[in-house]
């Protein structure tokens, strides 16, 4: 139990479908990312959140939109996906302090994009 | 721009023996040093860390040393069970802005048989 929870962990949808993704964490951290990890690839960095401002968003597709509302969740709009989609999409949170730089992820959500 | 290179998998071990996995990376600056491990189904947990040269992290019987002159952070572990096997993760970590951008290798995934 690392302090962040995604759901849900499971996720098919079609094409035409509209969903979202959920991270909440409870570790009072300053920071949150949306990462795309799909077989035989390097992990990818998707979005960045400090302070409930994004900060970097790596040439994502405008079919995937994040939503921060507050410092504790993070949301993954998803819209006409494609099938080249399907990946485990994880969740992570850091402190604001230099002094506790490592990252805390969530267990993922695997979506399945028929 | 950063990036971290480890050592292909995937590596298959038997019980008790010696585990070696090779990172090198290259920085601009003074990152720090990470180890991630997945376990399957899971998200990414940290293992062990290292903020400066010559730094060494343990845990859990793993061990790796931030060694600048060879921009290296090799993980080991004397003596490897059937329950170390998952995917492995090499990663650096700058600060920017109020966030840590954290660059991951590819993973290389370990399998323990008995």
């Amino acid at each position: 139990e690392t302090g962040v929870t995604q759901t849900p962990r499971h996720l098919v949808m079609g094409m035409t479908n509209k969903k979202s993704l959920k991270c909440e964490q409870h570790l009072g951290h300053n920071a949150m990312y949306w990462y795309k990890q799909s077989a035989k690839k390097p992990l990818e960095l998707m979005f960045v959140y400090s302070l409930e401002e994004r900060v970097e968003n790596n040439s994502v597709p405008s079919r995937f939109s994040p939503e921060c509302p507050n410092s504790s969740h993070l949301f993954l709009h998803l819209h006409t996906l494609q099938p080249e989609d399907s990946a485990l999409y994880l969740c992570a949170s850091s402190p604001g302090s230099i002094r506790y730089n490592e990252q805390f992820f969530g267990p993922g959500t695997r979506l399945t994009v028929l | 721009g950063n990036s971290v290179t480890q050592m292909e998998g995937p590596v298959t071990l038997s019980e008790e023996a010696f585990l070696t996995i090779n990172c090198t990376y290259t920085a601009t600056g003074y990152p720090s040093l990470f180890w991630y491990v997945q376990y399957p189904g899971e998200g990414l947990q940290l293992l062990l860390k290292a903020t400066k040269a010559d730094d060494k992290g343990s845990n859990k019987g793993f061990e790796a040393t931030y060694r600048k002159e060879t921009t290296s952070f090799h993980l080991e572990k004397g003596s490897v069970q059937v329950s170390d096997s998952a995917v492995y993760f090499c990663a650096l970590s700058d600060r920017s802005g109020g966030y840590q951008k954290v660059t991951f290798g590819t993973g290389t995934k370990l399998q323990v048989i008995p």
